[in-house]
């Protein structure tokens, strides 16, 4: 197994406050992403970076923020949730030749 | 509009059962990959096809490419309740310049009944 973790595994938050997810692998991969998974949309790219302090916007970038300091970590922060946001968020590093990708347990965030 | 369909939605089967599950597109792909997804875990690779036609077996698990890279099959023979699960098909697009993302389907959920 690709070694990814993410914490925290679940949170509750309240509306308008701020939230980060952390992302941690241990195989020196540089592309990694974040991800929603909704019931009736499947995965969709949040935001993703190809290196340290390299990031670009996926398709639903629109209240997120992510930063990435270093190889391993890769940060996404809700600014001020909105119950919108509520969802299962996953963490990714892929092959850079393949684009196959390996993905973290998960992070459950329910915004109330 | 998604990009990639895939059918059936739900399936729903007892355990011994052979089953077919689609993944199509109106376009032409350079590769496509196959996840399994178990319930409360991240989605897990199963295989890369990259050829027309090609046909790969994971073993009770068999993936075709199509002749036009335009759409794939995932057959499995002798279902088991190990195999519940959301099966999920993605390919490469252009993100963005010279970025390249993944395009998913909104996948196949299994459950194979006992």
């Amino acid at each position: 197994d690709a070694g990814i973790t993410q914490s925290p595994r679940h949170k509750v938050t309240e509306t308008g406050t701020p939230v980060t997810l952390r992302c941690h692998q241990t195989e020196n991969h540089r592309y990694m992403y974040w991800y929603r998974q909704d019931p009736g949309h499947g995965l969709r790219l949040i935001h993703y970076s190809y290196g340290v302090k390299d990031t670009d916007k996926g398709e639903v970038s629109d209240g997120y923020s992510v930063s990435r300091s270093k190889t391993e970590d890769f940060l996404l922060t809700l600014e001020s949730a909105t119950s919108s946001q509520t969802s299962v968020y996953f963490c990714a590093i892929s092959d850079p030749r393949t684009y196959e990708q390996y993905f973290g347990p998960g992070t459950r965030l329910t915004v109330t | 509009t998604q990009l990639l369909e895939q059918s059936p939605q739900f399936l729903s089967i007892q355990e011994g059962e052979n089953l077919t599950v689609y993944c199509n597109s109106s376009s032409v792909f350079s590769s496509l990959q196959w996840y399994r997804q178990e319930p409360g875990e991240g989605p897990v690779l199963l295989v890369t096809v990259v050829t027309g036609g090609e046909v790969k077996k994971l073993k009770r698990l068999t993936f075709q490419f199509g002749d036009a890279r335009k759409d794939s099959s995932l057959h499995i023979t002798a279902a088991q309740p190990g195999d519940t699960g959301l099966y999920l098909c993605a390919v490469l697009a252009r993100h963005a310049g010279n970025n390249r993302k993944l395009i998913w389907g909104l996948g196949t959920s299994l459950a194979v009944n006992p």
